[in-house]
This record gives C-alpha cells, sequence and structure tokens, in this order.
C-alpha cells in the first residue's frame, strides 16, 4: 500500500464548478500536508499547506485534513479554465521524506 | 519567492552516456532532493542531501549518483544512460517545510 493514495481522474467539470479533489493516507505520523498544482510541462508548485486537523483558505481554494480518517481535501470554488492542471497532494513526518500522491488531472471546460 | 533553478528543460542523449543534470537553488536550503516522474507512477524519490557532501539513497538510486558540492547546487548524475531512465526529472529544496520544484528537465535517452 502506498503511503498517500489518490484518484488520477481524469476529471473534467463545467466552468463555475466546485471541485473537490481528494487523497487518503496510511501513515499517522504525518504532520504537515501539502497540495501542489503542475501545469503540463512545468513543476510542481505549492497550492497550499497545512499543519495537523482543520481547515485553510485561500481565496478560492480551501484545503481540508481530517487526520481521524486519514483523509486530505482541496476543494476549488469558481472553477476557471486557468485551474486545468494536475493536483498533487503530498504528506510530510517532519523527518527528510516527502510523500506524493500520482495526481489528479483537472480539466474546466469554459 | 524561492527559485529553484534546472540548467535544462529538454536534453536528448544516446545510450551508454554518461549525463549530469543540474539544479541551482537560491534561499539557501539545507535539503534538497532528486525525483523522477512518470505517467502512472507519480513522483519517485531518487536521492537527497540534507547538508553539503552529505547524500542519502531514496526509493530508486540504482543507476544514478548525485553530488553537493555546495550548499546551493545538486547534481544527479546517470553513469550510463538507458532507455529506461527516459523520463521527467524534477529537482526541489526545502528549508524544513514543504519542497519547492524547480521545472524539471525532460530527459530521453535514445
Amino acid at each position: 500500500q502506498k503511503e498517500v493514495e489518490q484518484d488520477p481522474g481524469p476529471l473534467s467539470v463545467p466552468e463555475g464548478a466546485i471541485v473537490s479533489l481528494n487523497c487518503t493516507y496510511s501513515n499517522s505520523a504525518f504532520q504537515y500536508f501539502m497540495w501542489y498544482r503542475q501545469y503540463s510541462r512545468k513543476g510542481p508548485e505549492l497550492l497550499m499547506y497545512t499543519y495537523s486537523s482543520g481547515n485553510k483558505e485561500d481565496g478560492r481554494f480551501t484545503a481540508q485534513v481530517d487526520k481521524s480518517s486519514k483523509y486530505i481535501s482541496l476543494f476549488i470554488r469558481d472553477s476557471q479554465p486557468s485551474d486545468s492542471a494536475t493536483y498533487l497532494c503530498a504528506a510530510w513526518d517532519t523527518g527528510n521524506q516527502f510523500y506524493f500522491g500520482t495526481g489528479t488531472s483537472l480539466t474546466v471546460i469554459p | 519567492d524561492v527559485k529553484v533553478t534546472q540548467s535544462s528543460r529538454y536534453l536528448v542523449k544516446r545510450t551508454g552516456e554518461k549525463v549530469f543534470l543540474e539544479c541551482v537553488q537560491d534561499m539557501d536550503h539545507e535539503n534538497m532532493f532528486w525525483y523522477r516522474q512518470d505517467p502512472g507512477l507519480g513522483l519517485r524519490l531518487i536521492y537527497f542531501s540534507y547538508d553539503v557532501k552529505m547524500k542519502e539513497k531514496g526509493d530508486i538510486p540504482e543507476g544514478y549518483s548525485v553530488s553537493r558540492e555546495k550548499k546551493e547546487r545538486f547534481s544527479l548524475i546517470l553513469e550510463s544512460a538507458s532507455t529506461n531512465q527516459t523520463s521527467m526529472y524534477l529537482c526541489a529544496s526545502s528549508p524544513n517545510q514543504p519542497q519547492h520544484f524547480g521545472d524539471g528537465t525532460r530527459l530521453s535517452i535514445l
């Protein structure tokens, strides 16, 4: 079993929809959780970063962590075509390694 | 803003060649990482370094080596390139917080 599991999609939504991207993890030692956005032929860009459980909001993006169920989510409100990208979730136990999901491909249709 | 620069965006080499991929970061981060990214497999850690002249093997170190002579520079070396090393290579740096990535080198081995 991988440390972080992510549905690869692809996910296709109309412009303006609310998008929900989800990951599960297996290691209860994970303390920090990240979401990265990766456009085609570019490196991953850090989007959101949360510590432990709870919600964090940044504009149209909300990251949510539920440590009791080992579930992490990213919500995108009022989705735009420019949000079309691959989204990677990641977890970190404050050691030297980070653990990534395989990514979910999102297309927002105008 | 953190800047992680990879020396080449695209590289084509021949089987058996020794290949050098260079990465430089400008934020004085202790930790640097090399990943490869393949469709369906996500990010796989090759090597990481937490200090100058220090290196640790990741999940798939076979066929690779690294060099970190200066804090800001981390090099990945393919000792004798093979076709199964055709991939997207991503460098990242981290000050014990979420990683920041470069834009990647798309390497093709013919």
